[in-house]
């Protein structure tokens, strides 16, 4: 099992260039997540899914779009970027909380640069 | 809104050393508090507590929840320098809220 992945590792942008980032898991996780995690502020909530098909907003959803037309696929695009961006992007899964568990399995990150 | 906090915000210790990490949690209709360790990548989980008194341990860590005072504390006996990481603690809510929120978390350094 590789978990949880992400694409790319890394990727510098210009300010109003668009790009998307890409998690898949192969854990058969209905749920997934996008946090992005910035100096001092931790983990904050950016979309998340329930389900193939679904989404919602979390904390800080502005300047983000996602979709989850596979449910072991969760993208996250930025349509047009701002500096205010920069930061590491980190897709997590877990299980439905019908299976009693809230364990989030994370993937390794993508540290995206905005100039 | 749901909140999370954890202290202290860094701590520094030498090696051998215990030490005690706390969370304190106002999670509406709270379920579960869970314990991730961060080095330099991704968050790995540690521990997921959802009844208050009962310690969960994992070698030299461990952790209990206090459903009545809304905290939790992390233990880490005779540390060593593989311990030193970001501890990060999150709150979960009953179902129709699927979301964590989590903890700025603990900055441990553990010195040789």
């Amino acid at each position: 099992n590789a978990g949880v992945t992400q694409t790319p590792k890394f990727r510098v942008l210009k300010t109003g260039q668009s790009m998307t980032l890409l998690c898949a898991q192969d854990m058969n996780h209905e749920y997934m997540y996008w946090y992005r995690q910035d100096p001092g502020m931790g983990l904050r909530l950016i979309h998340y899914s329930v389900g193939e098909g679904t989404t919602a907003k979390g904390e800080v959803p502005d300047g983000y779009n996602v979709s989850r037309l596979k449910k072991q696929n969760f993208l996250l695009g930025l349509e047009s970027a701002a500096p205010s961006q920069t930061s590491v992007y980190f897709c997590a899964s877990s299980y439905s909380r019908t299976k009693k568990t809230d364990t989030q399995y994370f993937g390794p990150g993508t540290r995206l640069t905005v100039l | 809104e749901d909140k999370v906090v954890q202290s202290p915000l860094s701590l520094v210790v030498h090696e051998g050393d215990t030490v005690t990490l706390n969370c304190s949690y106002e999670v509406t209709n709270f379920r579960s508090l869970l314990w991730y360790k961060q080095e330099k990548k991704a968050p790995t989980f540690l521990f997921m507590l959802t009844s208050s008194g009962i310690e969960k341990k994992s070698g030299r860590l461990s952790s209990i929840l206090d459903k009545k005072e809304l905290f939790s504390i992390l233990n880490i006996t005779a540390t060593q320098t593989g311990d030193s990481a970001v501890y990060l603690c999150a709150g979960g809510a009953n179902f129709g809220n699927e979301k964590l929120t989590f903890g700025t978390g603990t900055r441990l350094t553990i010195i040789p």
